[in-house]
């Protein structure tokens, strides 16, 4: 089972940030939280991943709480293409025998 | 150039049929999945290889024979094929190294129809 809970849906204006939010609050001190998305028909997509510190890369940003319990995948300025299903994983196990456990995600659709 | 490449890209077949769906990386990856994405789109984790050996085997039938003759490849061989195979199969490749934190690079899917 996912270890992440997620909104099933959200809809964002585009050139808006939209803010996708992820509840992990089982999760352990060494268990790092990924965000992949899947654009519809194509395969998932790495966007970013993080332990305790925020995270920017040039596709979006990462805010991870004190606790680690939820974070939030912040995209600055949505453009029509990030219409996708945006998932929050926390990748169980270790070394390689890691896993990415995908939950329902969230859909997000970004609106003109 | 196509860093995780699957084929064929679709797949229609009859039910008891025995087929194989490919997947090659250009990564020089050493890690390599079989993911299954059914119809209500829940994606989960079949098998894994690291340097050509199994080290994740989810519960899935033994109809299902991942084979993976070298690192970059890793091909998956399905037997007596039933109605419920149905779905979009995901092949993906990671960097075992610790510094790249098993940031897995997915192929474009195989959607298997089985009539």
């Amino acid at each position: 089972d996912a270890k992440t809970t997620q909104p099933p849906s959200m809809d964002c204006a585009e050139g808006r940030a939209a803010n996708l939010p992820c509840n992990h609050s089982t999760i352990s001190g060494n268990e790092y939280v990924y965000w992949y998305r899947q654009i519809h028909s194509q395969g998932p997509q790495y966007i970013i991943h993080g332990l305790k510190n925020n995270e920017t890369n040039e596709m979006a940003s990462l805010i991870i709480t004190e606790d680690r319990k939820s974070s939030t995948l912040i995209l600055p300025h949505a453009t029509l293409r990030d219409t996708a299903v945006y998932y929050c994983i926390v990748r169980v196990g270790p070394g390689n025998t890691g896993k990415l456990i995908f939950g329902q995600g969230t859909t997000l659709q970004v609106k003109p | 150039d196509t860093a995780v490449s699957q084929t064929p890209k679709y797949l229609v077949t009859q039910m008891g049929n025995d087929k194989s769906i490919k997947c090659e990386q250009n990564l020089g990856h050493d890690t390599m999945y079989w993911y299954k994405q059914d119809s209500k789109k829940f994606l989960k984790i079949m098998f894994s290889y690291n340097n050509k050996e199994l080290i994740i085997n989810e519960t899935v039938p033994n109809r299902f024979s991942p084979k993976s003759p070298d690192k970059a490849h890793l091909n998956l061989h399905i037997n007596s094929l039933e109605l419920g195979d149905s779905a979009v199969y995901f092949c993906a490749s990671s960097l075992s190294d610790r510094a790249a934190k098993n940031i897995q690079y997915f192929g474009a899917g195989t959607r298997l129809s089985v009539l």
